[in-house]
């Protein structure tokens, strides 16, 4: 069975610090993962995917198979990062996205 | 203007009856999903759709039944058996089969049992 974890519900960060939303996975095959954002009264969207390696409103993400993490980086806050932040996983030949408790992320101004 | 549109935006049962969430999508998206929202607990699968008349049950499918018709609707009907069914439900969808596609979510439905 597949699982994703995030470990923390809410994380508070000063504008301009950096920030690192953690996710863990337990999967034993060859996982896809994603990261999603929900702004307040906004719909649940994709921000960045694992194949893509790119990098989206300054966040980055890179999948670490060894320590089986898809932290979410970014190197300096702004008080528009404030949101709800889900990490997911798709496995091989499964139609599901499996979805973390999710990480509230509040940026101090 | 392309999406999925979810209705009704707020919706009250009385306890024992049976209610249908409406998904609509107009983006020609093979795939649907209904997933359940919930503090604390992220969100859950309950069934998704990846073709016309076809449809698997998710993680927590029961209490729940789905239909889907048409490729535009992916009705959700939240039964007199789901136990605990006060929750925001979302529906979303995808071009297709195949892990690489990003999902598009509705703006949800938020159903409170009174």
């Amino acid at each position: 069975a597949q699982r994703v974890t995030q470990p923390e519900k809410l994380l508070s960060v000063f504008k301009g610090a950096p920030v690192e939303l953690k996710c863990n996975y337990s999967y034993s095959g060859s996982p896809e993962l994603f990261w999603y954002v929900q702004y307040s009264r906004q719909r649940l969207q994709l921000l960045l995917r694992h194949i893509s390696r790119e990098s989206i409103k300054g966040f980055t993400a890179d999948l670490n198979k060894g320590e089986t993490s898809f932290h979410l980086k970014k190197p300096f806050a702004q008080e528009e990062d404030s949101a709800m932040y889900y990490c997911a996983l798709v496995e091989f030949g499964n139609e599901k996205l499996t979805f973390g408790t999710g990480t509230r992320l509040t940026i101090i101004p | 203007d392309g999406g999925i549109t979810q209705s009704p935006k707020y919706l009250f049962r009385k306890e024992g009856q049976n209610v249908t969430l409406s998904c609509e999508q107009n983006l020609n998206h093979d795939a649907m999903y209904w997933y359940r929202q919930d503090p604390g607990q992220g969100l859950r699968l309950i069934y998704y759709s990846q073709i016309v008349n076809d449809f698997q049950k998710g993680d927590i499918a029961e209490g729940y039944s789905v239909s889907r018709e048409k490729k535009e609707s992916f009705p959700l009907t939240v039964t007199s058996a789901q136990k605990n069914p006060t929750a925001f439900y979302l529906c979303a969808s995808k071009p297709g089969v195949g892990r690489n596609y990003g999902y598009t979510f509705g703006s949800g439905t938020r159903l409170t049992v009174v």
